[in-house]
């Protein structure tokens, strides 16, 4: 089945460590995308991709780095330069051209403790 | 600067009632206006809509796009509990990023 898959469901760490998010897709989609949700906010972008081996900043990409080495894979790091990183992070990937529906992860709740 | 406003951000009805929800936008390069379903985890896509006046129908729900007046509404007809969720409206911009609203929580009582 064609899909989005993200890991681990729910991460733990202690204040000061760095953490990366995974995010697979297996749509052959070239757009992914990482957002972050807090209460109140709906979702806010942190980084895009629109093709392998390039990443854009979003709004708010300050304490997280990605990469894009692959098609398939866009894996979000939380450093510890990231001052309030406990959230939910979806991750969402899209075709390019007139069909943009965005298809989700089912995202990953992290806290820092 | 671009940005997405929903409202109301949240609204209580009684099963049954018909409710609208409104999403305004201002963004450059606008390609697509979507909406969503979020439940629990991850949004569930509703609806696209790309061209003004045309409506799109899904069962009880049904979207229209306004493009000279910047704005969408997401009409719920007949509403359900099950209908009770975060509806996310968001823009899709040239550069294929999308802006998102903070959302608008319907809770639909028995």
């Amino acid at each position: 089945d064609g899909g989005i898959t993200q890991s681990p469901k729910y991460l733990f760490r202690k204040e000061g460590q760095n953490v990366t998010l995974s995010c697979e897709q297996n749509l052959n989609h070239d757009a992914m995308y990482w957002y972050r949700q807090d209460p109140g906010q709906g979702l806010r972008l942190i980084y895009y991709s629109q093709i392998v081996n390039d990443f854009q900043k979003g709004d708010i990409a300050e304490g997280y780095s990605v990469s894009r080495e692959k098609k398939e894979s866009f894996p979000l790091t939380v450093t510890s330069a990231q001052k309030n990183p406990t959230a939910f992070y979806l991750c969402a990937s899209s075709a390019q051209g007139v069909i943009t529906e965005a298809f989700f992860g089912q995202g990953t709740r992290l806290t820092v403790v | 600067e671009d940005k997405v406003v929903q409202s109301p951000l949240s609204l209580v009805v009684h099963e049954g009632d018909t409710v609208t929800l409104n999403c305004s936008y201002e963004v450059t390069n606008f390609r697509s206006l979507l909406w969503y379903k979020q439940e629990k985890k991850a949004p569930t896509f509703l609806f696209m809509l790309t061209s003004s006046g045309i409506e799109k129908k899904s069962g009880r729900l049904s979207s229209i796009l306004d493009k000279k007046e910047l704005f969408s509404i997401l009409n719920i007809t007949a509403t359900q509990t099950g209908d009770s969720a975060v509806y996310l409206c968001a823009v899709e911009r040239g550069n294929n990023d999308m802006r998102f609203g903070a959302g608008t929580r319907l809770t639909v009582k028995p």
